[in-house]
């Protein structure tokens, strides 16, 4: 499978507790994009990387949320201290960061709970 | 900020009929791009089609077109033939040159009825 892939698919957590979600884009795509999606509403931007540099963040990033790319390769993303507000779809795309089509191609996300 | 916007939170539509999604975005920008993507019940979400800004012919995929109104910062999504499996959330984006985050809109719930 040479798709994006994220894990976990589900993650129920208690408040208060921290969550690390996984995203492992296409191999040969140097851009890499976390989304968060809530129900009923499009997708939000969150952050997103060339290669291992954060390019830029959204204020949706509050100081509880890290995300890195160490290697230019796989994406993580913390939540420290979650709160019930939390709770969403976490997506990630990956994308080339020149060519004629600019398309994001996206994994089937990390539904996060927090009860 | 650009902003996308998605008038209609629902449609329906019998299969083999056609239907036009509505799509309006606010940008000061000159080069950008718009996409329609498909989310389907509990599935990740695919690429149906996308339209460079500077293009003014409007884009094609099978089934599905858009019309691209610049002037208007109008881009509608029209579904030729609807089948069962155009069932999905559909979302309007745009994205800035530069390959940048996309600004999404909040979508459109299609349901293809039999």
């Amino acid at each position: 499978d040479t798709g994006v892939s994220q894990n976990p698919r589900h993650k129920i957590t208690k408040r208060g507790q921290n969550v690390t979600f996984r995203c492992d884009p296409i191999s040969e795509h140097n851009r890499l994009y976390w989304y968060r999606q809530t129900l009923g509403q499009g997708p939000e931007f969150l952050t997103y990387f060339q290669n291992e540099a954060q390019l830029e963040k959204s204020r949706l990033l509050s100081d509880r949320f890290s995300a890195e790319r160490p290697k230019g390769s796989f994406s993580t993303l913390e939540i420290q201290r979650t709160e019930q507000g939390d709770s969403a779809m976490y997506l990630c795309a990956s994308s080339p960061q020149r060519g004629p089509h600019y398309e994001q191609y996206f994994g089937p996300g990390t539904r996060l709970t927090v009860t | 900020a650009q902003t996308v916007t998605q008038s209609q939170p629902e449609m329906s539509v019998q299969d083999a009929e056609t239907v036009t999604l509505s799509c309006t975005y606010d940008t000061s920008e000159n080069n950008y791009y718009l996409f329609w993507y498909k989310q389907p019940p509990s599935r990740q979400m695919i690429l149906v089609i996308r339209q460079e800004a500077y293009k003014q012919q409007n884009a094609t995929e099978n089934r599905f077109s858009v019309n691209f109104q610049k002037a208007a910062k109008s881009f509608s999504l029209k579904i030729s033939d609807s089948q069962l499996g155009d069932t999905a959330m559909y979302f309007c984006a745009f994205m800035m040159a530069g390959n940048t985050p996309l600004v999404f809109g909040k979508g459109t719930r299609l349901s293809v009825i039999a």
